[in-house]
């Protein structure tokens, strides 16, 4: 089945900084890659996403690249506001199911 | 569109008691749901995927006597956590799958489940 890992467990970066989070995944047949934010207390937050058939998408200040080769697909956030603080969670599905495999989530700060 | 209705978004009960929790797909048809447990400062587990007319699909190490899930409808899942006890507080999440050109996922807005 698959397997995500979800880096790092947190990230404190200063307002205005980058910050990046990577998961890489087991199953080379997966090609559907979201990410979510949480928020506390709250559902998950569709946030952007990826198929396996681009190398990159962009929204704003949130991007997600993919490397198939290596199976590793990673969140950048650009400018970062304290808005965006929050719990970020990538999944990959399993596969032949329609189940998302989840990762450890990121706790990211951002720090005014 | 794609909204899931989940309630109830908290609940206290006492230990030994049963909970019921339901899902609800307000704008399509949701053959498959899933149930999610989260604990506090860590990721959603998959509990079990439910279809709608057949019997769910647990996950390695959830019991299913202890967790019971129907799937009656199209549009409503509900998660039953019976004789409950406090281990089993934690945030319990549901998501439904939806289809259009592609596929996706919508979350229920999560019940926080506390048992003493």
């Amino acid at each position: 089945g698959e397997n995500v890992e979800q880096h790092p467990s947190t990230l404190s970066v200063q307002e205005g900084d980058s910050a990046v989070i990577k998961c890489t995944y087991s199953d080379s047949a997966s090609n559907y890659f979201p990410w979510y934010k949480q928020e506390l207390g709250k559902r998950p937050q569709l946030i952007i996403d990826i198929r396996s058939n681009v190398g990159e998408k962009k929204d704003q200040r949130i991007a997600v690249t993919l490397n198939k080769t290596a199976k590793h697909f990673s969140l950048h956030i650009t400018e970062t506001q304290p808005e965006d603080s929050a719990v970020y969670f990538c999944a990959a599905p399993s596969s032949g199911t329609y189940k998302y495999i989840f990762g450890t989530g990121t706790r990211l700060k951002v720090l005014a | 569109g794609a909204v899931v209705s989940q309630h109830p978004s908290w609940v206290i009960c006492k230990s030994g008691t049963s909970v019921k929790i339901e899902c609800r797909s307000l704008d399509f048809q949701a053959t498959t749901m899933f149930w999610y447990r989260q604990f506090p400062k860590q990721s959603l587990m998959l509990m079990a995927t439910s279809n709608e007319g057949s019997k769910a699909t647990y996950e390695q190490g959830v019991e299913k006597d202890k967790f019971l899930i129907n799937h009656a409808s199209l549009t409503l899942s509900t998660l039953t956590v019976t004789s409950a006890h406090p281990e089993d507080s934690s945030f319990y999440i549901c998501s439904a799958l939806y289809r259009g050109t592609g596929y996706g996922y919508t979350f229920g807005s999560g019940t926080r489940l506390t048992v003493v």
